[in-house]
């Protein structure tokens, strides 16, 4: 148990439907990011919200909506995903930031996208 | 994006021995370097957060080294068993705070 949750482990959409994957972070953490991973690559950093802002953005499409209404709370809404983005998502938080403060990751959510 | 190599990809090590794998990265612009642990169907989980030069860290059986001036870092497995089978990441941190991760090397233990 990491004190990150993230929910659901398993979705499958097909490209017009919208769904949220959520995470949840009980550490008291001030920062919390979503991660990608997709076969055989590193984990590519998408979003990063400090104190409930978002701070980076690392030129994701549209279609993946990032929404922090508090800092224990992260939210990757999802609209009209097309099947390459069909990946691991993986929450994580940290006190502070990026820096030689160590990530405490969620379990991820493995995503289809049919 | 930043170029973080990890190698080998992936290596089997037979269960008591002992083995090592690497992680290069910029030389420049060093902030920290970190070191995480991911097995099957679980959450990747910090082992080492390095930031000086030099720095030996150590958890259990398993240990770290630095070298920030040829970039490169190694991670040391002594002994091994079947439960240190995982994918081990490391992450650069640049000093603008941007982490960059390696594709890991997957390592599997056979008893």
């Amino acid at each position: 148990e990491t004190g990150v949750t993230q929910t659901p482990r398993h979705l499958v959409m097909g490209m017009t439907n919208k769904k949220s994957l959520k995470c949840e972070q009980h550490l008291g953490h001030n920062a919390m990011y979503w991660y990608k991973q997709s076969a055989k690559k590193p984990l590519e950093l998408m979003f990063v919200y400090n104190f409930k802002e978002q701070t980076e953005n690392n030129s994701v499409p549209s279609r993946f909506s990032p929404e922090c209404p508090n800092s224990s709370h992260l939210f990757l809404h999802l609209h009209t995903l097309q099947p390459e983005d069909s990946a691991l998502y993986l929450c994580a938080s940290s006190q502070v930031g990026l820096g030689n403060e160590k990530l405490f990751f969620g379990s991820g959510t493995q995503l289809s996208v049919l | 994006i930043l170029n973080v190599e990890q190698s080998p990809q992936s290596l089997h090590v037979q269960e008591g021995d002992s083995t090592n794998f690497t992680c290069s990265f910029p030389s420049s612009n060093f902030y920290a370097l970190h070191w995480y642990r991911w097995e099957t169907a679980k959450s990747p989980e910090a082992l080492f957060v390095m930031t000086l030069n030099g720095d030996e860290k150590k958890k259990g059986r398993i240990s770290a080294t630095l070298n920030t001036k040829e970039g490169y870092s190694y991670l040391y497995i002594k002994g091994s068993q079947p439960e240190d089978s995982a994918t081990y990441l490391c992450a650069f941190c640049s000093n603008d705070y941007k982490l960059s991760f390696g594709a890991g090397t997957t390592v599997t233990v056979r008893a």
